[in-house]
């Protein structure tokens, strides 16, 4: 239904390193977006993305919205030490009003 | 621009007791939400206002949880009684446009079910 699997669900990366996560659903979405949360606080956007194939960047950060419109995914370029947080992608369905579903993130840590 | 303002910013309550949630938004949002995440989850929206009405409450466990905006600012979210799984924290975000996904979430508050 309206959940969204996201993967994976850890990573320990060392510094420099690229970084892949994903996120797919058997529902189709009309926007896809990423979010990242540090310790403590909540969670701040990072990439929106609003049509189908869609490629965009925001520093070391890509995002792309998947041509089946069931799935996305992030790349952070050249990992560093602030890097490390929760990653969470989140989708709009158009069919529930909009409604924003999170998935339940990607914990990312960083060997310096 | 000030962000998103939530209090307390943890509370720790025995099950049965009562709990309140405050949140003022960014100035000029029109969209208010409360979200719940659970430890190792994902938010999961509770409740969702437009200015002063509510637009979806569909998640919110109404026998126990309440929210309001009565001037269409800030709002507050109450759970009364508590039980032990509402131990989350209680994200309060807000949007200048409803059904858009690009949302300015608060600090949160951390609340812990005895």
């Amino acid at each position: 239904g309206q959940q969204l699997n996201q993967s994976p669900q850890s990573m320990f990366i060392q510094e420099g390193e690229d970084v892949s996560m994903n996120c797919t659903s058997s529902s189709i979405f009309n926007t896809w977006l990423w979010y990242k949360q540090d310790p403590g606080e909540g969670p701040v956007l990072l990439i929106a993305l609003y049509k189908a194939g869609e490629l965009t960047s925001n520093g070391r950060l890509t995002a792309q919205f998947g041509i089946t419109r069931k799935d996305s995914f992030l790349n952070i370029s050249a990992s560093i030490p602030s890097d490390v947080g929760i990653y969470f992608c989140a989708g709009q369905l158009i069919e529930y009003g909009n409604k924003l579903v999170f998935g339940a993130g990607t914990i990312l840590r960083v060997k310096s | 621009e000030a962000g998103v303002a939530q209090s307390p910013r943890y509370k720790i309550i025995e099950k049965r007791q009562s709990v309140a949630f405050w949140c003022n938004p960014i100035s000029g949002h029109a969209t208010l939400y409360w979200y719940q995440q659970i430890l190792g989850q994902g938010p999961k929206l509770l409740i969702q206002f437009q200015n002063n009405g509510v637009v979806d409450d569909s998640q919110l466990p109404k026998d126990r949880f309440s929210a309001e905006r009565l001037k269409g600012v800030d709002s507050t979210l109450k759970i009364q009684p508590a039980k032990l799984e509402d131990s989350a924290v209680y994200l309060c975000a807000s949007s200048p446009s409803s059904g858009s996904g690009e949302l300015f979430f608060g600090e949160g508050s951390r609340l812990t079910v005895l």
